[in-house]
């Protein structure tokens, strides 16, 4: 399965600011998928990011808050744009295609942890 | 809508204890289901699936059932050890247009009591 790095792996922010998340997947892949993972909760889609096309937002999510870029089939990044308190999530990177029978079984990055002030 | 959850949000477990995490769905169309371990500061991770013609299959210690008849499936874990403490998520893939949305269901907190 693919290996995916993401950085940073924590940050603090101040509110108000914005924070860009780097994905970076070993294989090509076409689609890579951002969760967020609130504080003690599971894991909800934001986006589908597919290259060479705009993102795919789930319902609660807008471009403008989650601007997504898929410059290349090994690469995406997320910001959190104008961040307030509500935005302190760990914010995950996937991509299909890992263990298991099925072609849409995820692999995770380690996640990158926002506090926000 | 369609959505996936758990009875129990937590359990503790005495090491060398089995332990046996739960899961409802809602959608009687779902046929592929899947269970993933995140344990802390890491992401999830795949540890087994089932498709909705078995009613069983087994891992390496750990076993899923599935019951499609009242939409419940449940993941063993034999012999559970101090490594086995982590958020447990059953998940489902969805399609929608032309990939697979996964939902993840709320998750089990699982500790092992030494």
């Amino acid at each position: 399965s693919a290996v995916i790095s993401q950085k940073p792996s924590r940050d603090i922010c101040q509110r108000g600011t914005s924070l860009t998340i780097q994905c970076q997947v070993d294989s090509q892949v076409t689609m890579m998928f951002w969760y967020r993972q609130q504080p003690g909760q599971s894991l909800t889609l934001i986006a589908t990011a597919n290259q060479g096309s705009e993102a795919t937002y789930e319902s609660g999510f807008v471009i403008d808050k989650f601007p997504i870029s898929r410059p290349n089939l090994t690469f995406s990044t997320l910001t959190v744009s104008n961040m307030s308190p509500e935005d302190s999530s760990i914010y995950l990177c996937s991509v299909a295609g890992g263990l298991g029978t099925g072609a849409n079984v995820l692999t995770f990055g380690a996640g990158s942890r926002l506090t926000v002030l | 809508g369609e959505s996936v959850g758990l009875h129990l949000p937590t359990l503790s477990v005495q090491e060398g204890d089995n332990s046996i995490i739960n899961c409802a769905y809602s959608n009687s169309a779902s046929d592929y289901f899947i269970w993933y371990k995140q344990e802390s500061g890491k992401g999830p991770q795949f540890i087994i699936d089932i498709r909705s013609n078995m009613d069983k299959r087994q891992g390496q210690r750990v076993t899923v059932l599935l019951n499609k008849t009242v939409k419940h499936l449940s993941l063993q874990i034999a012999a559970t050890q101090p490594g086995d403490s982590a958020v447990y998520f059953c998940a489902e893939p969805t399609m929608k247009t032309s990939y697979d949305k996964v939902i993840f269901g709320p998750g089990t907190s699982l500790s092992v009591i030494p």
